[in-house]
C-alpha cells in the first residue's frame, strides 16, 4: 500500500477485555515497530520485528502484551485483560532497511473504560 | 543500550527568529539519527536524517540539523521560524535496527 495502515483507528473497550490492534506496513519493508504514546507524552518502544530475526520484545510492559508478525507483512499487537493504564495511542512504523527513515501509521487510539 | 535526550520540554520563539531544538544521544557504534515532527492529532512525519558524510543535513520545510560526534549531539535548527512550525518534535537514534525516541520537545512559535 501507499503507507502504513493501522486498524481500528479508535477502540473503546471495557476493563478486563482483550484487544487486537492491526498494522499493515509498507510493502517490502523488512522492519516493523510498535510504540505506545500516552497523552502528551513521548514514544514508548514496545517491540520490533526485523526480517526473520527473533523480535526484540524488550519494551513490552507486561506479559499481557504480545505481538506477532506474519513474514514481512501484517502485524497484530494483542493486549490481554486490558487495564485503564493501557489507554493510549498505539503507533506502528515500518522501514525498508536500517539506514532509512521509518514511516508511521496514524495510530490506534485505545480507551479502556 | 542506546538513549536519546531532549533536554527542553518546551521551546518558545517569535515568528521570524531562529529556532533550535536540542538533542543528544548515547549509542555504541555509529549512529543513524533522525528528526520527526508531530502536528496535533496527526501521525509522525519524517523531517531529516544523518547517516554518514556531511555533518550538516537539510530536510523538509527549511529545517536542518548538525551532527556533532564529539558532543554526541544532533540539534535541529531553522533560521526563521513560522507559526505553522508549532508542533511536537522528536529526535531518534537507530542502532542495529532498534529505533529509540527522545521524550519530545513542544515548539510554540508566536506571531
Amino acid at each position: 500500500g501507499a503507507g502504513v495502515s493501522q486498524s481500528p483507528s479508535n477502540k473503546v473497550t471495557e476493563k478486563g477485555k482483550d484487544v487486537e490492534l492491526r498494522c499493515d506496513p509498507i510493502s517490502g519493508h523488512t522492519a516493523l515497530y510498535w510504540y505506545r504514546q500516552r497523552l502528551g507524552q513521548g514514544l514508548e518502544f514496545l517491540i520490533y520485528f526485523q526480517g526473520n530475526s527473533a523480535p526484540d520484545k524488550s519494551g513490552l510492559p507486561s506479559d499481557r502484551f504480545s505481538a506477532e508478525r506474519t513474514g514481512e507483512s501484517v502485524s497484530t499487537l494483542t493486549i490481554q485483560r486490558t487495564q485503564q493504564e493501557d489507554s493510549a495511542v498505539y503507533l506502528c512504523a515500518s522501514k525498508l532497511q536500517e539506514n532509512t527513515e521509518a514511516f508511521f501509521g496514524q495510530g490506534t487510539r485505545l480507551t479502556v473504560v | 543500550a542506546q538513549s536519546v535526550a531532549q533536554p527542553e520540554d518546551q521551546v518558545n520563539v517569535a515568528e521570524g527568529n531562529p529556532l533550535t531544538v536540542k538533542c543528544t544521544y548515547s549509542v555504541s557504534g555509529n549512529p543513524y539519527l533522525f528528526w520527526y515532527v508531530q502536528y496535533p492529532n496527526r501521525g509522525l512525519q519524517f523531517l531529516l536524517k544523518y547517516i554518514t558524510g556531511d555533518n550538516l543535513v537539510k530536510g523538509s520545510y527549511g529545517f536542518e540539523a548538525e551532527f556533532n560526534k564529539s558532543q554526541t549531539s544532533f540539534h535541529l535548527k531553522k533560521p526563521s521560524a513560522l507559526v505553522s512550525d508549532s508542533a511536537l518534535y522528536f529526535c531518534a537514534v537507530n542502532n542495529d535496527y532498534k529505533l529509540s525516541f527522545g521524550a519530545g520537545t513542544t515548539v510554540t512559535v508566536r506571531a
